[in-house]
C-alpha cells in the first residue's frame, strides 16, 4: 500500500547529540515537509522540499538541517544546535493536485 | 502575517452534534483543510472547502465557510465517542503550497 513512513517512532537523545529522523514515501510526491509540534502550539513548519536537490526553510529552521537527494526520501537531522527538541515531529507529503499525507511521526526526547 | 484560530477544547455528549469553529486571516487563503489527530499519530484530513464555495457536506461531516468574516466551521454530526481527538484547522493560498495550521481544537466525546 501507499504511504508515508516516519521512523523510528520514539527517540532518545543525549544532550549535544545530533539525531536523524527518516522520512519515506511511495506516493510519488514532488513535495515533502517537515513539521514540528508542541502541546498547546499547533504544527510548526520546520523545511520544506518542492523537489529533489532543493528544500527551503520554513518557521522556525534554527538548529535543524534536512537533504532530498532522493523523490522518496526526505530526512530531517536534528542537530545540538537546537536548544529545545524535545517534540512531536510530523512528516508531510503532496503533489500538485493532491492533499497532504502525513506519517504517523517520531517523539523525541531530550535525555 | 498569516494567522490561524481555534478554541483549544469542546466537550460534547455522543450523539450530540459538534460544531468546532476556525478564525484566519489571510485574505488570500484559497483552500481551507480540517485535519484530525488521534492520540500519538500522524494527522488525517478529513475534509477540505475551495474559498469559493459556502458549504460542503461529506457524510456525517458539515464544513461552513464565511469568507467575509473569514470564518470556518466543522460540524459534525451524530458524535460519536471515538470522533475524539484534536482537529486542526488549516489553510493554504494555493493546492500545491505550505499550510499554516491553528494550534488545534481538543474534542472530548463523553458517553
Amino acid at each position: 500500500d501507499g504511504g508515508i513512513t516516519q521512523s523510528p517512532k520514539y527517540l532518545f537523545r543525549k544532550e549535544g547529540q545530533n539525531v536523524t529522523l527518516s522520512c519515506e514515501q511511495n506516493l510519488n510526491h514532488d513535495a515533502m515537509y517537515w513539521y514540528r509540534q508542541d502541546p498547546g502550539q499547533g504544527l510548526r513548519l520546520i523545511y520544506y522540499s518542492q523537489i529533489v536537490n532543493d528544500f527551503q526553510k520554513g518557521d522556525i529552521a534554527e538548529g535543524y538541517s534536512v537533504s532530498r537527494e532522493k523523490k522518496e526520501s526526505f530526512p530531517l537531522t536534528v542537530t545540538s544546535a537546537q536548544k529545545n527538541p524535545t517534540a512531536f515531529y510530523l512528516c508531510a507529503s503532496d503533489r500538485a493536485g493532491t492533499e497532504a499525507f502525513f506519517g504517523q511521526g517520531t517523539r523525541l526526547t531530550v535525555v | 502575517g498569516e494567522d490561524v484560530e481555534q478554541s483549544l477544547f469542546l466537550s460534547v455528549r455522543e450523539g450530540d452534534s459538534s460544531v468546532i469553529n476556525c478564525t484566519y486571516t489571510d485574505s488570500s487563503s484559497t483552500y481551507l483543510y480540517w485535519y484530525k489527530q488521534e492520540p500519538g499519530a500522524g494527522l488525517q484530513l478529513l475534509t477540505y472547502i475551495f474559498s469559493n464555495m459556502d458549504m460542503k457536506q461529506d457524510q456525517r461531516l458539515t464544513v461552513l465557510l464565511n469568507k467575509k468574516d473569514k470564518h470556518l466551521s466543522l460540524r459534525i454530526a451524530d458524535t460519536q465517542t471515538g470522533d475524539s481527538a484534536i482537529y486542526f484547522c488549516a489553510e493554504s493560498i494555493a493546492r500545491y503550497s505550505t499550510l499554516t495550521f491553528g494550534k488545534g481544537t481538543m474534542l472530548l466525546v463523553s458517553p
